[in-house]
């Protein structure tokens, strides 16, 4: 079983269209996370969620937005894609929301091509 | 404000060399962690260590040693004997404490490449 599980892997779509990246977690795990990882490879947080609440919230576009149904589900859907949103995007999950409560468990990444 | 540094964009070595990836990261919290990721070609994300501010002992596992210093803000990975499997992006992070929860803040990665 994969312990976090993101989908689609890939995508591939238009510009101006609206796309969603789903994941999950099966590991019992309190707080989800987005990072997006562009071309030169630099990984930034985006938004992360604990217990269904967001507590992290970087300077992202709102044509983000993420929703969590419960805690071991995180989605992010992006709205009207612009060229720049083309990058992997990784979900990961670790076990509480505190300093040191581990490490963080890392999807496979969806990577995201916009045309 | 955090910070961390890999100053080395990219690194060619030749099988069996060692070499050393550095990291230098900037923090005024005296509580923090300190982490080692790896991604290989396929593009998975992989832990390797993980380390609190207060633990400066050296770590060895297998061919990989991690070197801790406080004084000069540095966490150091050494891969000795490299191997070809051992080609990858590394990442080192720094996690602190902001507002109660775990902020992660990643280096741009170094690429290592072991040529057979």
């Amino acid at each position: 079983d994969t312990a976090v599980s993101q989908t689609p892997k890939y995508l591939v779509t238009q510009m101006g269209n609206d796309k969603s990246i789903k994941c999950e977690q099966n590991l019992g795990h309190d707080t989800m996370y987005w990072y997006k990882q562009d071309s030169k490879k630099f990984l930034k947080i985006m938004f992360s969620y604990n217990n269904k609440e967001l507590i992290i919230n970087e300077t992202v576009p709102n044509r983000f937005s993420p929703k969590s149904p419960d805690k071991a589900h995180l989605n992010l859907h992006i709205n009207s894609l612009e060229l720049g949103d083309s990058a992997v995007y990784f979900c990961a999950s670790s076990p509480l929301r505190g300093l040191g409560t581990g490490e963080l468990f890392f999807g496979e990444g969806s990577r995201l091509t916009v045309l | 404000a955090q910070k961390v540094t890999q100053a080395q964009t990219e690194i060619s070595v030749v099988e069996k060399e060692d070499v050393t990836l550095d990291c230098v990261y900037e923090t005024r919290d005296t509580t923090y962690y300190l982490f080692w990721y790896k991604q290989p070609p396929s593009g998975e994300l992989v832990f390797l260590i993980r380390r609190n501010s207060f633990d400066e002992q050296n770590e060895i596992s297998g061919r990989y040693s991690w070197n801790f210093q406080k004084s000069t803000s540095s966490f150091n990975f050494t891969i000795t004997a490299s191997q070809v499997v051992d080609s990858a992006v590394y990442f080192c992070a720094l996690s602190l404490d902001s507002g109660g929860y775990q902020k992660v803040t990643f280096g741009i990665g170094t690429k290592l490449q072991v040529i057979p």
